[in-house]
């Protein structure tokens, strides 16, 4: 399968443990995304990366959310402190930036429960 | 503030019928329309998309109708099946490097045989 894998798929955490997720993004795109879903919402952007640039964070992205994508390959998503509210699925995108729209090319997801 | 308003919240027809999304935005700089289908337990994929310089894209049973001075825009979907039965975002995102979708927040379809 070539296409975005997330790791892991699930995780249940307690409140103020942290957490980190995995996105390995299709190898040849140069952009990586993370987004946000709540149950009954469409995906809230959190950040980006062009290569291993982050190139723009959302207001969402709070302190305690932290990304990065060391070499432009994976990424990684932090979380620190969780709380109740982060409990959502994290989903990861990746695109080529050529075409029009740049189309965005989705993982799975992670869901976080926080407990 | 929601930019990118989508109807209904949930959408039941028959095997057949024709199913219909509706989106309203607000933003005039959006240049960038797409739709996305997600079924339990995937990320979103890409259905179709279309540019403000055309009022109606058709991509087999599924078209974007647009309407630019209303700033809405919509999903037909002709035919459908209960294999459509899933979750449909509208997004709405500008250019210029960007290209960031503010998705609507989806509507359930759901088609019984």
């Amino acid at each position: 399968d070539t296409g975005v894998s997330q790791d892991p798929r699930h995780k249940i955490t307690k409140r103020g443990q942290n957490v980190t997720f995995r996105c390995d993004p299709i190898s040849e795109h140069n952009r990586l995304y993370w987004y946000r879903q709540t149950l009954g919402q469409g995906p809230e952007f959190l950040t980006y990366f062009q290569n291993e640039a982050q190139l723009e964070k959302s207001r969402l992205l709070s302190d305690r959310f932290s990304a990065e994508r060391p070499k432009g390959s994976f990424s990684t998503l932090e979380i620190q402190r969780t709380e109740q509210g982060d409990s959502a699925m994290y989903l990861c995108a990746s695109s080529l930036t050529v075409g029009v729209g740049y189309e965005q090319y989705f993982g799975p997801g992670t869901r976080l429960t926080v407990t | 503030q929601q930019q990118v308003k989508q109807s209904p919240q949930s959408l039941i027809v028959q095997k057949g019928g024709i199913s219909i999304i509706n989106c309203a935005y607000e933003n005039t700089a959006f240049d960038y329309f797409p739709w996305y289908q997600q079924f339990p337990g995937k990320g979103p994929a890409l259905l179709i998309a279309i540019r403000p310089d055309v009022s109606e894209k058709k991509e087999g049973r599924f078209t974007i109708s647009f309407n630019k001075s209303a700033k809405q825009f919509s999903l037909h979907i002709m035919d459908s099946q209960p294999g459509d039965s899933a979750t449909y975002f509208c997004a709405a995102s500008m250019g210029g490097g960007s290209y960031i979708p503010t998705f609507g927040r989806g509507t359930s379809l759901i088609v019984h045989p």
